[in-house]
């Protein structure tokens, strides 16, 4: 199966502070989406972007799918930024996402 | 946006009993859902997809007996832990396909502890 991979696994982050979490993927795919997990296990939907740009505002992402690679940028971080972020894409022809690891995100006040 | 509803938020049962876990889409139909189980510190692992009008499929190493899927209408999908144990504890969250220009969106999951 298509392999997902994010990096850094964690983040330690001084309020204010910019950031660019990774997101790597072995295979062509249709769809990526950047989910950000907040403490009470909400999943919630930041990007869809299989590919471009995309801004949202202090979050932006960018992914290129040729290089199978996307980035979120989080920008002058707040302590509700916390959390993990997962990147989960959908092969080509499939309908099932597949999720990496995450970053856990930790903004220290 | 499509809004997926969960209930319920947290439940605790104990040893060899049963539960019901809800998964609602709001405002649009899905004839698919999905069903996630994550254990603390985790990725999200799929269990099950859950098909409208048929029988759910479920992914390699998930015992079906013990994880029911209902998926009797297309904007409700049932997951039914049986006889459960301590083991089964866990988070579950339910996910749908909203369309192809904005991906899949989850429920807000639901704690399950069995004591």
């Amino acid at each position: 199966g298509i392999q997902v991979e994010q990096s850094p696994p964690d983040l330690i982050l001084q309020e204010g502070a910019n950031s660019t979490l990774r997101c790597n993927f072995s295979d062509s795919v249709n769809n990526l989406q950047w989910f950000h997990q907040n403490p009470w296990g909400q999943l919630i939907n930041l990007f869809y972007i299989p590919s471009g740009t995309k801004q949202n505002g202090r979050l932006s992402a960018t992914t290129v799918a040729t290089e199978r690679y996307s980035l979120l940028y989080i920008s002058s971080s707040q302590t509700t930024d916390s959390g993990v972020y997962f990147c989960a894409v959908l092969l080509t022809g499939d309908y099932k996402l597949s999720f990496g690891a995450g970053t856990t995100v930790t903004v220290r006040a | 946006g499509a809004v997926v509803s969960q209930h319920p938020s947290r439940v605790i049962c104990k040893s060899g009993t049963s539960v019901k876990i809800e998964c609602r889409s709001l405002d649009f139909q899905a004839t698919t859902m999905f069903w996630y189980r994550q254990f603390p510190k985790q990725s999200l692992m799929l269990m099950a997809t859950s098909n409208e009008g048929s029988k759910a499929t479920y992914e390699q190493g998930v015992e079906k007996d013990k994880f029911l899927i209902n998926h009797a209408s297309l904007t409700l999908s049932t997951l039914t832990v049986t006889s459960a144990h301590p083991e089964d504890s866990s988070f579950y969250i339910c996910s749908a396909g909203t369309g192809q220009n904005y991906g899949y969106t989850f429920g807000s999951g639901t704690r399950l502890t069995v004591v």
